[in-house]
């Protein structure tokens, strides 16, 4: 089945930029998904990318992925104390093939 | 309206006691989802529902009974649950099954058996 890594914890000062990585095994599937998880609350779709595209931004959020190395990064320019959350990569798609990796929790500092 | 609801937020139940969890979403989504998500891990699928019907279950114990009456009703039954089901629930919503389709979270429900 699939494997998703991701590192377990990031800290950040409030305005710097975050990056937030993932790497999996499994790179059959058309959508990558980030998903966002504040305290006591269920998962928020962030962003996607196409399989075929190598970058995609989204206001504050780039989405860098390398299909070759099976490597997804998701990057939060000027990031604020209101980014702080558990951050879940998705590589294997939706539906009911969403495998979710571990999810980096995100510390900003203010 | 994106939105999925979730009732109850908190439940406390004992290991006799029987309880439901209840999922609604008026999107017109045509799959549903019961997740468990222990404290700082990701969230494990338990069951799939796909027009209606059962389409998967996580070789979930039978102490979970999930019922989906309508399409936009989901339910999970509780009954003679453990304390290690000391969990948060999370319902989802997709309009198809198929690995294009983003899911749509409700908040959850914080359950603690004791």
């Amino acid at each position: 089945g699939e494997d998703v890594e991701q590192s377990l914890f990031l800290s950040v000062r409030e305005g710097d930029s975050s990056v937030i990585n993932c790497t999996y095994t499994d790179s059959s599937s058309t959508y990558l998904y980030w998903y966002k998880q504040e305290p006591g609350a269920g998962l928020q779709l962030l962003t996607y990318i196409f399989s075929n595209m190598d970058m995609k931004q989204d206001q504050r959020l780039t989405v860098l992925l390398n299909k070759k190395d099976k490597h997804l990064s998701l990057r939060i320019a000027d990031t604020q104390t209101g980014d702080s959350a558990i951050y879940f990569c998705a590589p294997g798609g939706g539906g009911f093939k969403t495998i979710f990796g571990a999810g980096t929790r995100l510390f900003v500092k203010a | 309206d994106t939105e999925v609801t979730q009732t109850p937020k908190h439940l406390v139940m004992g290991m006799t006691n029987k309880k439901s969890l209840k999922c609604e979403q008026h999107m017109g989504h045509r799959a549903m989802y019961w997740y468990k998500q222990k404290a700082k891990k990701p969230p494990e699928l338990m069951f799939v529902y796909s027009y209606e019907k059962l389409s998967i279950n996580e070789s979930v114990p039978s102490r979970f009974s999930p019922e989906c009456p309508n399409s936009s009703l989901l339910n999970l039954h509780l009954h003679a649950l453990q304390p290690e089901d000391s969990a948060l629930y999370l319902c989802a919503s997709s309009a198809g099954t198929g690995s294009s389709y983003e899911q749509y979270f409700g908040p959850g429900t914080r359950l603690t058996v004791t």
